[in-house]
């Protein structure tokens, strides 16, 4: 669709199992981003990679855990997570951290029971 | 803040009619791009206009921007049933791209 992929598309979980979430891009970008969109609120930005670095954490509780192993893809992992984080959690990338449009995957729709 | 904020949160219209969405924001920009969100899909990045540019067209879009005002509109013409969905606003300065809360169209047959 855009260029971005993210697997899976839904996962349910309770709150004593790990996951992860899989974000792939094939635009040859170089900035990755996780979003995190609930109900009846703003997007909230989650995490910021630029060439495989971290370059933003916005105060994200440690149960969730980034990984960039390379520019082409991302990984938020899930651990202990709690009923409040149910919601769609976003991917995105862009050429470069400079006021760029930002290319979105499709979400992941993420249930914690 | 930075965020844009939507006006209004929800917009009906019949199809064929133009609808027509704000955002004011609080601080200086470099840009402000909307996007597009299908329910429950990511979003879709509409077009960008930058803080020199008064006025941006793309099809069946007009976007506009006002600084001195801290306020853009977005308008569709000729509405469409496909164009229902969620459109935000997202103003980008020092390398933040900051949402706002979005306004949901409904188009009706």
């Amino acid at each position: 669709e855009t260029g971005v992929t993210q697997t899976p598309r839904h996962l349910v979980m309770g709150m004593t199992n790990k996951k992860s979430l899989k974000c792939e891009q094939h635009l040859g970008h170089n900035a990755m981003y996780w979003y995190k969109q609930s109900a009846k609120k703003p997007l909230e930005l989650m995490f910021v990679y630029s060439l495989e670095e971290r370059v933003e954490n916005n105060s994200v509780p440690s149960r969730f855990s980034p990984e960039c192993p390379n520019s082409s893809h991302l990984f938020l992992h899930l651990h202990t997570l709690q009923p409040e984080d149910s919601a769609l959690y976003l991917c995105a990338s862009s050429p470069s951290l400079e006021r760029d449009t930002q290319y979105f995957g499709p979400g992941t729709r993420l249930t914690v029971l | 803040s930075q965020q844009g904020e939507e006006d209004p949160q929800a917009l009906s219209i019949q199809e064929g009619e133009n609808a027509t969405m704000n955002c004011s924001y609080k601080t200086s920009i470099n840009n402000l791009q909307w996007y597009r969100q299908n329910s429950g899909r990511g979003l879709v990045h509409l077009i960008l206009i930058r803080s020199n540019e008064r006025e941006k067209h793309s099809g069946r879009l007009r976007v506009t921007l006002d600084t001195s005002k801290k306020s853009s509109s977005l308008l569709i013409t000729a509405s469409q049933a496909a164009d229902t969905a969620s459109y935000f606003c997202a103003t980008a300065f020092n390398q933040k791209l900051v949402f706002g809360q979005g306004t949901r169209l409904t188009i009706n047959p």
